[in-house]
Formats: structure tokens, sequence, C-alpha cells
């Protein structure tokens, strides 16, 4: 099975930088991934990480390390619109035929920006 | 935006009526996924499909069905509803090319009293 600990709430202020962190115990693994959700709204996809490393996208970044089974996504220059709620994925299996593209969630850093 | 739709998008049902959910797409992609969010647990898959009538369980089953009888719709059935199955009910998408992403739909709320 797989299994993701992620922190349930973090506060920060706008203008500031914020790092949310994931780390993951899976019987297999292929990437990372990270998504957000705002109050009522759907998850909408931000980042994936397949190999250690950053990977960057404006103001947000992600990072992996496969040896300590960690990542985390950094968000800069906070705006209130940052608002909403993180949740790290992992990807345990390879594609095999058989709707192998699943994830599993953790469950979710909240992330409330402060003026 | 991903084309996917889900209806309703509220429901208040009683317990032990049946109930369906119904997820379309119009992105013509091969596999989708049904997960329920609840406070505490984040998002938890419950079936998925990787193609017309071929599906298979994920982690919270128990007690739900699923169909895919065209590409475009997966539909999700709580045969009995129990009170227990009150949440909210995302629909996602993926395709072949774009495997690192899964599209959500808007969400169905479903109250079971």
């Amino acid at each position: 099975g797989q299994s993701l600990e992620q922190p349930s709430e973090v506060t920060a202020v706008e203008g500031a930088i914020v790092q949310i962190n994931c780390t993951y115990q899976t019987s297999g693994f292929y990437g990372l991934s990270w998504y957000q959700q705002h109050d009522g709204g759907a998850p909408t996809f931000l980042s994936y990480n397949g190999l250690d490393g950053l990977e960057e996208t404006g103001r947000f970044s992600s990072f992996l390390s496969r040896s300590d089974s960690y990542g985390y996504l950094l968000l800069q220059e906070l705006q209130m619109k940052d608002s909403a709620s993180y949740f790290c994925a992992v990807r345990a299996s390879e594609y095999s035929g058989a709707g192998s593209y699943q994830l599993t969630f953790g469950k979710g850093t909240k992330l409330s920006v402060i003026p | 935006d991903a084309g996917i739709t889900q209806s309703p998008r509220h429901k208040v049902t009683e317990t032990g009526t049946p109930v369906t959910l119904r997820c379309h797409q119009t992105e013509n992609h091969r596999y989708m996924y049904w997960y329920r969010q609840d406070p505490g647990h984040g998002l938890r898959l419950i079936h998925y499909s990787y193609g017309v009538k071929d599906t298979d369980k994920g982690e919270v089953s128990d007690g739900y069905s699923v169909s895919r009888s065209k590409t475009e719709d997966f539909l999700l059935t709580l045969e009995s509803a129990t009170s227990s199955q009150t949440s909210v009910y995302f629909c996602a998408i993926t395709g072949t090319s774009d495997p690192y992403e899964q599209y959500f739909g808007p969400g169905t709320r479903l109250t079971v009293t």
C-alpha cells in the first residue's frame, strides 16, 4: 500500500515564501504530483516530478528526492489567491494497460495567506 | 479546461435508495476515475476505468458499482445509499498522451439522510 504525510495546516504572510512538505511510503514509485484545491472547487494539477530535483513553473516549484522518499512544493511571492488546500499524490505503478495511472493522494495541507 | 462535467451537482437522498452519478467527458480520454472527498481523508479512489466496459476497484469500492458503456460516460451507482456515503464525489480523466495530469470534474455533493 501507499501512505503520504503532509502538514494539515500552514499559515504564511502575503509576499513571503512557503514550503509544503510531503513524505511518502509506497511499494513502488514513479512520480509525485501536486494539486491545488480552492474551497468549494475541484482539484487542479500544479506539477509533477518523476526524477530527483527541482521543477519550476512560475511562482511554484516542486522538488523530489527519491532516496529520501520526500518532496515539497515551494510557493514564492505569496498572494491571497494562493489560499487553498494543496495535495501531494503518488503514482505508485507503471502503466500496465489496466489503468495503472492511479494516484494515491495525501490528506492535504490547508494554506492560509494573511495580509 | 478539460471538457468534463458531472451530474447532478447536488443531491439529497434517503438511506436505502439507489443513486447514480454521471460523469461525462468530451476529451475522448481513455482513463476515468471516481473519487470521494471527506474532511480529514483527502481524495480516495472508488473505482476507475481503463476503457469501455473495462473497470476495476479502487481503495474504497465497497457499496459502489460503476459502468462505462461509452468512452464519454462513466457512471457511479450507490445501490442502497447509507449515511456514510455522504460526501463530495469527483470524477477525473487522464489521457495517454499526458498521463501525469488528472483533470477533475466540478464535483457532486451527495447527502444521504
